[in-house]
């Protein structure tokens, strides 16, 4: 079945250095790509979606690109800050039957920025 | 616009005990959604539902009931806790789940911290 596969943490960096979070899916056809984050105390929140091959979601600094050829979605950022500090998810729609499809989730990057 | 709000915020339940957890959305979304979600597992899917007076089972549904009486409440049962069930627990919502919804996101409530000793 369609699953997402994300490298896991936690991820520890100095505020002003280079962030990827590595993300590759398995999937039938081409769904939309979503990251969510997840602050401290906090429910999940959408970050960014990609919803075509090719495409390139961005928000707060962040960008993702979809690409099929290496079927990824990897999440960088060129300068993190430390509110950045936080839980991120990579997810994909994965078939659940009746013609309905429910989000899959990797099990979290716990990313920490310090100062 | 309160989004997706969540009751109670904590809890803490003896063994066998049971209780409710209530999920509320005010954006007229049809899909609800409960997850659990544990260290190092990510979040897992508990049940969900594709309108009101509709439920479904997700991955892990053992051990939990749920109901949709109106489309902007989504209950969460217990009817025996235990010690297993301890967890977060994260209700969302989203526009139709359909083909279409592959372009859609869900929207996530606060939280439930649920313990059971």
């Amino acid at each position: 079945g369609d699953s997402v596969t994300q490298m896991e943490g936690p991820v520890t960096l100095s505020e002003e250095a280079f962030l990827t979070i590595n993300c590759t899916y398995t999937a039938t056809g081409y769904p939309s790509l979503f990251w969510y984050v997840q602050y401290p105390g906090e429910g999940l929140q959408l970050l960014l979606k990609a919803t075509k091959a090719d495409d390139k979601g961005s928000n707060k600094g962040f960008e993702a690109t979809y690409r099929k050829e290496t079927t990824s979605f990897h999440l960088e950022k060129g300068s993190v800050q430390v509110s950045d500090s936080a839980v991120y998810f990579c997810a994909l729609p994965a078939y659940s039957g009746a013609g309905s499809y429910q989000l899959t989730f990797g099990k979290g990057t716990k990313l920490s920025v310090i100062p | 616009n309160a989004g997706v709000t969540q009751t109670p915020k904590f809890r803490v339940l003896k063994t066998g005990q049971s209780m409710t957890l209530l999920c509320a959305q005010d954006m007229n979304h049809e899909y609800m959604y409960w997850y659990r979600q544990d260290p190092g597992m990510g979040l897992r899917l508990i049940h969900y539902s594709v309108g009101e007076g509709t439920t479904a089972k997700g991955e892990v549904p053992d051990g939990y009931n749920v109901s949709r009486l109106k489309k902007q409440n989504f209950l969460l049962g217990l009817e025996s806790a235990a010690p297993s069930q301890t967890s977060v627990y994260f209700c969302a919502s989203s526009w139709n789940g359909g083909q279409a919804s592959r372009g859609y996101e869900q929207y996530f409530g606060p939280g439930t911290r649920l313990t059971v000793t």
